[in-house]
């Protein structure tokens, strides 16, 4: 079954970085555009970044542009997502999730999701 | 960037139908996806492409969108249904992957 299992989470200060995993199993993990979404505490959802299948395209939201990273290792089935200069705002829970549809035919909608990692930012 | 809207709550009684709304302008141009987040957990998909139900989703979960409403529907709810619930949509202007901001519906 597929499974998507986060790590990386903890307390940082403002300014610093911080690099968050996403390790994914029960599934042709290449063949998937994969996203970061967060949620503050208490909070909705709000997406973060997505990655092609491929590694060749990344997308960003306007929040974390400049300042995130998101990348991915097909060859270890391992998703990421390096966090710079970050913000008291920052601080939420990260998911992992997955994109449903085919390299040719991405279908906009996350059909699995981790269990998430909680970043916290404070001094 | 696009704006979808959700009533913060909606309280149903068990065996009743709870009705949750996504609003947005021309809503039914787009394709909407509904999530379900119970206290603590992550989430999950329960609607897809409007009307779509994934395997495992009970039948008591459909989806319609019309107009600038999309509903997300919940027939003889259950204690187990409470949670939060988002739909999402994706927009090629702003930031693509849009969900509204979550309805939290409490089973009396």
């Amino acid at each position: 079954q597929v499974q998507l299992v986060e790590s990386g989470g903890g307390v940082v200060q403002p300014g610093r970085s911080l690099r968050l995993s996403c390790a994914a199993s029960g599934f042709t993990f290449s063949r998937s555009a994969m996203h970061w979404v967060r949620q503050a505490p208490g909070k909705g959802l709000h997406w973060v970044a997505l990655i092609s299948y491929d590694g060749s395209n990344t997308y960003y939201a306007d929040s974390v542009k400049g300042r995130f990273t998101i990348s991915r290792d097909n060859f270890k089935n391992t998703l990421y997502l390096q966090m710079s200069s970050l913000r008291a705002e920052d601080t939420a829970i990260y998911y992992c999730a997955r994109e449903k549809g085919l390299p040719s035919r991405p279908e906009r909608f996350f059909d699995y999701w981790g269990q998430g990692t909680l970043v916290t930012v404070s001094s | 960037s696009y704006v979808l809207t959700q009533p913060p709550s909606v309280s149903v009684a068990p065996g009743k139908t709870a009705s949750l709304t996504c609003g947005g302008n021309n809503i039914e141009s787009y394709s909407v996806h509904w999530y379900q987040q119970r206290p603590g957990q992550a989430p999950v998909l329960v609607i897809s492409d409007d009307s779509d139900r994934p395997s495992g989703i009970p039948e008591r979960f459909s989806g319609s969108n019309s107009g600038n409403t999309a509903t997300l529907t919940i027939s003889g709810v259950e204690a187990g249904d409470e949670a939060d619930y988002y739909c999402q949509v994706w927009d090629s202007f702003g930031d693509p992957w849009v969900f509204g901001g979550g309805t939290k519906l409490t089973v009396l």
